[in-house]
């Protein structure tokens, strides 16, 4: 079936750095994409949405890049601080559906002081 | 801001038990969903609502029922609780002229013994 994906299960950078986080989807009809963060005992939180008829989107401090080429999408972070360390993933909607988000498994971020 | 709210933070129950789990939004959300959460296996769609009255099962309804009387409220039943259903649970709502995203209540955490 379809599924949404992450390449790397965790994530460690240094204070001050840029964070790439990425995500594989596969089903060629999602025409929506969001990140969220989930830090430890919360909900997990909206960060920033991506159609599929744009290739970047910037929000503050974040942006996102889809590649519908290769089905890709990535979260950057610039300038990480501890406060982003958290559980981010990927989800998609798509082939008809409207409420039926498609989640990913989650990558763990980890920002070094 | 959206504004999500589960009724307990923390549950424990007994085998056996009928276990109400409560979620309300503030912002006149027409759609509402139950997820459950699980190390390994990320966010399943337990059920759904996109109006009052209105119900429909997501990916793993097996064990759970649900009830939508108001818009501000969606209520997920255990009818018999059993250990496998000790879980992290999680609400969210979205409005449809906003599109897909969600917005995610802080979770519910049950144990079931």
């Amino acid at each position: 079936g379809e599924s949404v994906g992450l390449h790397l299960p965790t994530l460690s950078v240094q204070e001050g750095d840029n964070s790439i986080i990425n995500c594989a989807y596969s089903n060629s009809a999602s025409d929506y994409f969001i990140w969220y963060k989930q830090e430890s005992g919360k909900g997990p939180q909206f960060i920033i949405d991506i159609r599929s008829n744009m290739d970047k989107r910037q929000g503050q401090r974040v942006t996102v890049l889809l590649n519908k080429t290769v089905k890709h999408l990535s979260l950057q972070i610039a300038a990480t601080q501890p406060g982003d360390s958290a559980v981010y993933f990927c989800a998609e909607i798509g082939g008809g559906s409207n409420y039926k988000l498609t989640f990913g498994k989650g990558t763990l971020l980890t920002v070094n002081p | 801001d959206v504004k999500v709210t589960q009724s307990s933070r923390y549950l424990v129950k007994r085998t056996g038990e009928k276990v109400f789990l409560e979620c309300v939004q503030d912002m006149d959300h027409e759609n509402m969903f139950w997820y459950r959460q699980d190390p390994g296996l990320g966010l399943r769609l337990i059920y759904f609502s996109y109006d009052v009255k209105m119900k429909e099962k997501g990916d793993i309804p097996e064990g759970y029922s649900v009830s939508r009387e108001k818009k501000e409220r969606f209520s997920l039943i255990l009818e018999s609780a059993s250990t496998n259903q000790t879980s992290m649970y999680l609400c969210a709502s979205s409005l449809k002229r906003d599109g897909p995203t969600q917005y995610f209540g802080p979770g519910t955490r049950l144990l079931v013994l």
